[in-house]
């Protein structure tokens, strides 16, 4: 089956350090987004990607980073420099970018700093 | 610039009950609409979108949604709530050439027996 696998399901992070969130799609969509979830917030956008390559930021891009070395690859780097790192983390993509269209989501990744 | 305001940050309806959710769009352009459910420590799966044409659109589950230009309004509904409809429900946006979604703060759906 097509889908989108987020891993791992649950993380926990020691402050001052540096974890990947890892997501893999096999859809062939195009582009990639990475969202932050958090009680009340609803989906803030971090990062996007619209092709292999290439990513911008988002609405709360600091603290994050990215790649996109492969099509069916988004992983997100959580850094040292977010301060305030636990929240629900999704991956999603869309078919292609330039398209208004619905996205696909993963299963999410929980992070929590102890 | 888009946005979402979802009213309503919990809905409580009874098992049998109307199911109403509220959402209303800012755009400045022809929008995209989509609703989204989310079940705890889970992914979002797309209830129903409109793009263009009919202005009530059909879901899964059973929930529809009326596009209502002259209202900027998008609400979401269901004439029989299940106790599996107990989830967290988002409304989000798109159109023109920011095709990125905007997402509203979602509305908490609890079911009652």
């Amino acid at each position: 089956d097509g889908g989108i696998t987020q891993s791992p399901k649950y993380l926990f992070r020691k402050e001052g350090q540096n974890v990947t969130l890892s997501c893999e799609q096999n859809l062939n969509h195009d582009a990639m987004y990475w969202y932050r979830q958090d009680p009340g917030q609803g989906l803030r956008l971090i990062y996007y990607s619209q092709i292999v390559n290439d990513f911008q930021k988002g609405d709360i891009a600091e603290g994050y980073s990215v790649s996109r070395e492969k099509k069916e690859s988004f992983p997100l780097t959580v850094t040292s420099a977010q301060k305030n790192p636990t929240a629900f983390y999704l991956c999603a993509s869309t078919p292609t970018w330039g398209q208004n269209t619905e996205a696909f989501f993963g299963q999410g990744t929980r992070l929590t700093v102890v | 610039a888009q946005s979402v305001t979802q009213l309503g940050s919990h809905v409580s309806v009874s098992e049998g009950a109307l199911v109403l959710l509220r959402c209303n769009y800012s755009s400045s352009v022809p929008p995209y609409l989509f609703w989204y459910v989310q079940y705890p420590n889970q992914g979002l799966q797309l209830l129903l979108k409109y793009t263009t044409g009919a202005t009530l659109v059909k879901g899964i589950n059973g929930f529809e949604a009326e596009f209502k230009k002259s209202e900027t309004s998008f609400h979401l509904t269901k004439p029989s709530a299940h106790m599996s409809d107990a989830a967290e429900y988002f409304c989000a946006v798109s159109g023109g050439s920011n095709y990125k979604l905007t997402f509203g703060k979602g509305t908490l759906l609890t079911v009652n027996p």
